[in-house]
């Protein structure tokens, strides 16, 4: 099956940094990505969907502006948790659309302090 | 709307036991797939299996099998003979068959197999 990379798989920033998650297929090209949060012991909720060249679709609830995704190829899309607080820790994980079939990261686990 | 309901929060059986994770699910499109993933402790998601709208039969992968029923909404999922190894979160997924493809996740079950 297709690799889907994302780094890092864990993070530690401070109140009020950024921090940035990138996803990479390593062996395929996805026109389409998708990045999904999971708060502990929940479901995955998609966040947004993101197209290779054009902006973003956010999820209703979701604010634009404080999860930048830039999709500037057809192997990377990266999002951004920009001026992160607690409340924002959570497992990230994106997800790249080859044919019909979905393929996710490793997850990346944001704990804000 | 779409919707994915999985009513077990948690099951805890004893290994070598059989064990059936449920799934129903909520559309209005005819087209549409169905997904079973696993989550690890670790974290990452493990594709099981994915079955598309068409396909009504079932599927058996090992200990591993599914039944869907679109009669009554449902694409239950069936460990047999459990392991310790099978201790995870299992959740079942939907997407509609527009070209989008996003995921609609349920809620998720976490089964844990005791020695």
């Amino acid at each position: 099956g297709a690799v889907v990379s994302q780094h890092p798989s864990r993070v530690i920033c401070k109140s009020g940094t950024s921090v940035k998650i990138e996803c990479r297929s390593l062996d395929f090209q996805a026109t389409t990505m998708f990045w999904y949060r999971q708060f502990p012991k929940q479901s995955l909720m998609l966040m947004a969907t993101s197209n290779e060249g054009s902006k973003a679709t956010y999820e209703q609830g979701v604010e634009k502006d404080k999860f930048l995704i830039n999709h500037a190829s057809l192997t990377l899309s990266t999002l951004t948790v920009t001026s992160a607080h607690p409340e924002d820790s959570s497992f990230y994980i994106c997800s790249q659309l080859m044919n019909t079939e979905a393929f996710f990261g490793q997850g990346t686990r944001l704990t804000v302090v | 709307a779409q919707k994915v309901t999985q009513a077990q929060t948690e099951i805890s059986v004893v290994e070598k036991e059989d064990v059936t994770l449920d799934c129903v699910y909520e559309t209005r499109d005819t087209t549409y797939y169905l997904f079973w993933y696993k989550q690890p402790p670790s974290g990452e998601l493990v594709f099981l299996i994915r079955r598309n709208s068409f396909d009504e039969q079932n599927e058996i992968s090992g200990r591993y099998s599914w039944n869907f029923q679109k009669s009554t909404s449902s694409f239950n999922f069936t460990i047999t003979a459990s392991q310790v190894v099978d201790s995870a979160v299992y959740f079942c997924a939907l997407s509609e068959g527009d070209s989008s493809y996003k995921l609609i996740f349920g809620s998720g079950t976490r089964l844990l197999v005791r020695p």
